[in-house]
């Protein structure tokens, strides 16, 4: 079954105390993307990457890093997380975009609960 | 102004109805539209895309219109199970990024 898994999926932790959100597909695609969602906000691009080992910064970068050694999997790191970085955190994945403007399907995790205290 | 609006809503609507909302957005250089499905905490998927010509899919028709900047979603026959956020995304021009809208959410009653 063609998937996006997201681990964990609920997770509470403390401020300060370095976490990691795994995120992997098996659909084998290039663009991988992790987004947050807040109440009135929508879904705010984090990281994106294009392809193995090319990753750029998406709107809200800050606090956050990612990592893409392997085409599948694309974690999520908070190094000293805090509490602004209680959210939903999705993970994405799609065929890459020829163009900028050729955005295929994105397909999504079924998301992380994050609270930080 | 945000690059992508939507109206919030909700919008109640009686079951059978006919529902439209439109998602307006700033960049005039935008290629790629689509329409998403939210439901409450799951993963966002995708409805339709948006086409220039507009097109169709069963009860769901999007449109696209370049000169005022919006994108419409019209919903015909509405049932209870399309109760949901929807979400207007649009490409920016500048990067390969998506930029979403806050959504609007729909809630059809019986």
């Amino acid at each position: 079954e063609a998937q996006v898994t997201q681990n964990p999926r609920y997770l509470i932790t403390v401020t300060g105390k370095k976490l990691t959100v795994t995120c992997s597909q098996n659909m084998n695609h290039e663009y991988m993307s992790w987004y947050r969602q807040d109440p009135g906000l929508g879904l705010r691009q984090i990281y994106y990457s294009m392809n193995v080992e090319v990753t750029d910064k998406g709107d809200v970068p800050e606090g956050y890093k990612v990592s893409r050694k392997e085409k599948r999997n694309f974690p999520l790191i908070l190094e000293s997380p805090s509490p602004n970085q209680t959210s939903l955190y999705f993970c994405a994945s799609s065929l890459l975009p020829l163009v900028a403007g050729g955005f295929d399907t994105q397909y999504f995790g079924p998301g992380t609960r994050l609270t930080v205290l | 102004r945000k690059e992508v609006e939507q109206d919030p809503g909700p919008f109640n609507v009686p079951e059978g109805a006919t529902v439209a909302f439109n998602c307006t957005y700033s960049n005039s250089a935008s290629q790629s539209f689509f329409w998403y499905r939210q439901d409450c905490r799951k993963e966002p998927k995708l409805l339709m895309s948006v086409y220039s010509s507009g097109n169709e899919d069963g009860r769901f028709t999007a449109q696209l219109n370049r000169a005022s900047q919006y994108i419409s979603l019209l919903i015909r026959d509405s049932k209870l199970s399309d109760s949901a956020t929807y979400l207007c995304v649009v490409n920016s021009d500048s990067n390969y990024q998506l930029i979403w809208g806050a959504g609007t959410k729909l809630i059809i009653k019986p």
